[in-house]
């Protein structure tokens, strides 16, 4: 079965950093885009950020744009999302997404992690 | 701020059909695919439709998709009590080159 597990979510000041995580496991890592998606707490969902199957083509949202960096690390089966310069419209529950294709474009998100809180907020 | 735009909530009795409407425009919906996703309180989302109108394995026939132009509809036919939940629309747009999600309708069933 495929299972992603996110974690590295927490509580940080305005201006802060975050990293996140996402372990991937139960198919072949390299096949699928991954990314993440955020749900502030009572609001509706927005996409954030995707990474090709081979990590060279990244995507972000304009929301985060120069702010939030995503990586993946094919050799763990994970992807990790360096968040600098935090606000408080940044509290969100942020998912880790596998897309449905190689590239993270114009496809879909076939699997949901659990989520992984993030609050910001002094 | 989302760019694809649902009704708020919807509602029906069980056994009713209901229709969840998501408006866009030529850049997402106009010209790309329309996902649907269902989400439970406290629960991650789960793809309920991928392209415009195909149901993942698993998903019931109930649930349904269409797409006329900029605009898509999800349609669930013999309602039941387990069908309350969030309903999103999403689709890749060519403008922002980035996917937006639709605004969100929670579907009471009564």
């Amino acid at each position: 079965d495929v299972q992603l597990l996110e974690s590295g979510g927490g509580r940080v000041q305005p201006g802060g950093s975050l990293r996140l995580s996402c372990v991937a496991s139960g198919y072949t890592f390299t096949f699928h885009a991954a990314g993440w998606v955020r749900q502030a707490p009572g609001k509706g969902l927005e996409w954030v950020s995707g990474i090709s199957g081979s990590g060279d083509v990244t995507l972000y949202a304009d929301s985060v744009k120069g702010r939030f960096s995503i990586s993946r690390e094919n050799a763990q089966n994970s992807i990790f999302m360096n968040m600098s310069s935090l606000r408080s419209d940044d509290t969100a529950t942020y998912y880790c997404v596998r897309f449905r294709s190689v590239l993270p474009t114009a496809t879909y998100f076939d699997y949901w992690g659990q989520g992984s809180p993030v609050t910001v907020s002094s | 701020q989302s760019v694809l735009t649902q009704p708020p909530s919807a509602s029906g009795t069980p056994g009713q059909r209901v229709t969840i409407s998501c408006s866009g425009s030529n850049s997402n919906i106009g010209s790309n695919n329309v996902y649907w996703y269902q989400q439970f309180p406290g629960t991650a989302p789960k793809v309920l439709i991928y392209r415009n109108n195909q149901r993942p394995s698993g998903v019931p026939d109930r649930f349904s998709g269409s797409k006329s132009g900029t605009s898509a509809s999800l349609a669930i036919s013999g309602l039941r009590s387990e069908d309350e939940a969030d309903y999103y629309c999403a689709a890749w747009d060519d403008r922002l080159s980035g996917y937006v999600f639709g605004t969100g309708t929670k579907l009471t069933v009564l």
